[in-house]
């Protein structure tokens, strides 16, 4: 059964960067049918696609952010990990990690399919 | 970026009710649509694919129907765990957006 698991540190200062990784157990990040992205959560808000990566590091943002937020993968670790500079109160809430698929192999099956349990961050000084 | 739109925001319903979510897309996706559910604390769960593809183990009252610019999302009959919140997302182009939530609540 695959899993992902989101790690972070939980509380970042306002202007600092925030990095958190997922570690993608019970499958193989270098998957050709998919991608691997990073969506999150404000408090009581809906959700928001933040990037999605591929595991030979072609990646995908949402412009919104700006260019702030940089997704890396390391197959090698069987991990992929953000990285948002210079937050702000509006980057707080919960970041998630999932799975979809590639538009290539299979366009239907681009759902998230799987998801990690979610990471609390906090921008406060 | 494609603006996906849900209504209602909240809708209040009982058990055995048939309960039908609209989503509306700014421009057409063609049939690139996702539903999900999500409960409180936890991840959303994948419920519908490709507007009308029913997700591996998603029971069978959860049924998905559209395209272009307009979605469906219905619960034939409404069970004591589907209340929850339901969001659509686009998948036809970048950024990946998704609708504004529509809670589930018990009347």
């Amino acid at each position: 059964q695959l899993q992902l698991q989101e790690s972070g540190p939980g509380l970042v200062k306002p202007s600092e960067t925030l990095s958190l990784t997922c570690t993608v157990s019970g499958g193989s990040i270098s998957s050709s049918s998919h991608f691997w992205g990073w969506i999150r959560q404000p408090p009581g808000k809906g959700l928001e696609w933040i990037g999605s990566i591929y595991y030979s590091g072609n990646t995908y943002y949402n412009p919104s952010l700006k260019s702030r937020a940089i997704i890396s993968v390391d197959t090698s670790k069987n991990q992929f990990s953000l990285k948002l500079t210079s937050v702000t109160a509006a980057d707080s809430g919960v970041y998630y990690c999932a799975r979809h698929g590639n538009v290539v192999v299979d366009p239907a099956a681009m759902g998230f399919d799987y998801w990690g349990q979610g990471a609390l961050l906090t921008v406060s000084s | 970026d494609i603006q996906m739109t849900q209504s209602p925001s909240t809708l209040s319903a009982s058990v055995g009710d048939r309960v039908t979510i609209t989503c509306r897309a700014s421009q057409s996706i063609s049939s690139w649509l996702a539903w999900y559910q999500q409960k409180p604390g936890t991840a959303p769960k994948l419920l519908i694919y490709k507007a009308s593809g029913l997700e591996s183990g998603v029971p069978s009252r959860f049924s998905g129907s559209g395209s272009g610019t307009e979605f469906t999302l219905t619960i034939s009959s409404l069970q004591p765990d589907d209340f929850a919140t339901y969001y659509c997302q686009q998948y036809n182009s970048y950024p990946w957006t998704f609708g504004q939530g529509t809670k589930v609540d018990i009347k």
